[in-house]
């Protein structure tokens, strides 16, 4: 099946603690995304790569860092900075060729800071 | 991108055509429209997308007035299954510089009552 998985669904760290939150995809798309949502709110762009090795700051990157060595994947770190880690994280991705740019989202992972 | 603005709560019967309306007086003439669906706890769905003609697809109809100030989005026979928060989206195909983001609102919650 083509697609993006997430993993894992659920994930509980102590405060203070690294965390790294998995994303692949095999649909081939060059672009791939994280976004972060809280409850009853839209979702907040963390950090977007459109080719490998290339990523660049969304509007809360702060507390965060990312990955592109391989394109199908797109690895995020939630780091001990991140003041309020808890929340629901979104990966997506898109292909930008031929004029189309639907991003597409995994099921996402929910984080709990204990 | 311009801003859109959607009702925060709609209900409707299952069986019956659910419209459901979006506001983007701001938008530009390279923006499309842009409409996902969250049901809780997942990752949100692409519906339909389109930049001044009515579109169709298996999932829904969108129509985008003259003016394109405004459109509306149509699940012709509402499900259970449909129930969720709707999101409405407007953004230019290919944005100027590195931005790809996808700006969120807070969407309309549609309950789709038996």
């Amino acid at each position: 099946d083509g697609g993006i998985t997430q993993s894992p669904k659920y994930l509980f760290r102590k405060e203070g603690q690294n965390v790294t939150l998995s994303c692949e995809q095999n649909l081939n798309h060059d672009a791939m995304y994280w976004y972060r949502q809280d409850p009853g709110q839209g979702l907040r762009l963390i950090y977007y790569s459109q080719i490998v090795n290339d990523f660049q700051k969304g509007d809360i990157a702060e507390g965060y860092s990312v990955s592109r060595e391989k394109k199908e994947s797109f690895p995020l770190t939630v780091t001990s900075a991140q003041k309020n880690p808890t929340a629901f994280y979104l990966c997506a991705s898109s292909t930008t060729s031929g004029g189309r740019d639907t991003q597409y989202f995994g099921p996402g992972t929910r984080l709990t800071v204990l | 991108d311009a801003k859109t603005t959607q009702p925060p709560s709609m209900d409707c019967a299952e069986g019956r055509a659910a419209n459901l309306p979006c506001n983007h007086s701001t938008i530009s003439g390279n923006e499309y429209v842009y409409w996902y669906r969250q049901i809780h706890s997942q990752g949100p769905q692409y519906i339909i997308h389109g930049l001044k003609n009515n579109e169709t697809n298996e999932m829904a109809s969108l129509i985008i007035t003259e003016d394109r100030k405004s459109s509306t989005l149509i699940l012709p026979h509402a499900t259970l299954r449909d129930t969720a928060v709707y999101y409405c989206i407007v953004r230019a195909l290919r944005n100027a510089g590195n931005n790809r983001k996808l700006i969120w609102g807070l969407g309309t919650s549609l309950a789709v009552n038996p």
